[in-house]
């Protein structure tokens, strides 16, 4: 069975500083994706990023990138120029591309992220 | 566009009441799913439809009956409700290649939830 871990129950940064979110997964398939995604107060679930395993080159979306490590089974987040919006609670998930598992995602525990003004 | 809506935002009943939720998409998305969120834990599957039929059922109790009228609409409907399936109930949905035997799934773009509580 496949399993996403993070690390940092609590992250903090000071506006506009750069913070990194850590995520590790296990898995025996060779074809998956990875995903953050972002749970504001609000409570909706937002799609920051997105990577495919079979892609070297690293996501980026704006101010949001990962460090994918295939290898490692590693799979951070970096936001760069924190802003307040982007205090919330992130995501880091894993689904099977294909196969009779319906693109289930497995979450991590979260991580909640404060940003300091 | 990546919108998926959902009905009501909020919903208080009774432990005898019957209600039902709705979720609706139209990115002719063909894998629909239903999840329940406690708050400050991750999202928990508990249905998937694919191609309008339902492919997983993650042991959830029969007082949740999901329905997939068609491929845009997905409903859960509510009967006998504990007051601990309190809830965040999310409503995703993602494209599916295959015709529903298990082809390749990409993204799921969430809806922004029901808040749910039974008294």
């Amino acid at each position: 069975a496949q399993t996403v871990t993070q690390s940092q129950p609590e992250m903090s940064v000071q506006e506009a500083e750069t913070v990194t979110l850590s995520c590790t997964y296990d898995t025996s398939e060779s074809d998956y994706y990875l995903f953050w995604y972002k749970q504001p107060p609000s409570r909706q679930m937002i799609l920051v990023i997105r990577q495919e395993a079979y892609k070297q080159q690293n996501a980026t979306e704006n101010r949001f990138s990962v460090n994918f490590q295939k290898a490692a089974k590693s799979f951070s987040l970096k936001i760069s120029d924190s802003q307040l919006g982007d205090a919330a609670m992130y995501f880091c998930a894993y689904s099977h591309a294909g196969g009779t598992s319906y693109g289930k995602l497995t979450f991590g525990q979260g991580t909640i992220l404060t940003v300091h003004p | 566009d990546t919108e998926v809506t959902q009905t009501p935002k909020h919903l208080v009943m009774g432990m005898t009441n019957k209600k039902s939720l709705k979720c609706e998409q139209h990115m002719g998305h063909r894998a629909m799913y239903w999840y329940k969120q406690k708050a400050k834990k991750p999202p928990e599957l508990m249905f998937v439809y694919s191609y309008e039929k339902l492919s997983i059922n993650e042991s959830v109790p029969s007082r949740f009956s999901p329905e997939c009228p068609n491929s845009s609409l997905l409903n859960l409907h509510l009967h006998a409700l504990q007051p601990e399936d309190s809830a965040l109930y999310l409503c995703a949905s993602s494209q599916e290649e295959g015709g529903g035997a298990g082809g390749r799934t990409d993204t799921q773009y969430f809806g922004p939830g029901t808040r749910l509580t039974v008294l």
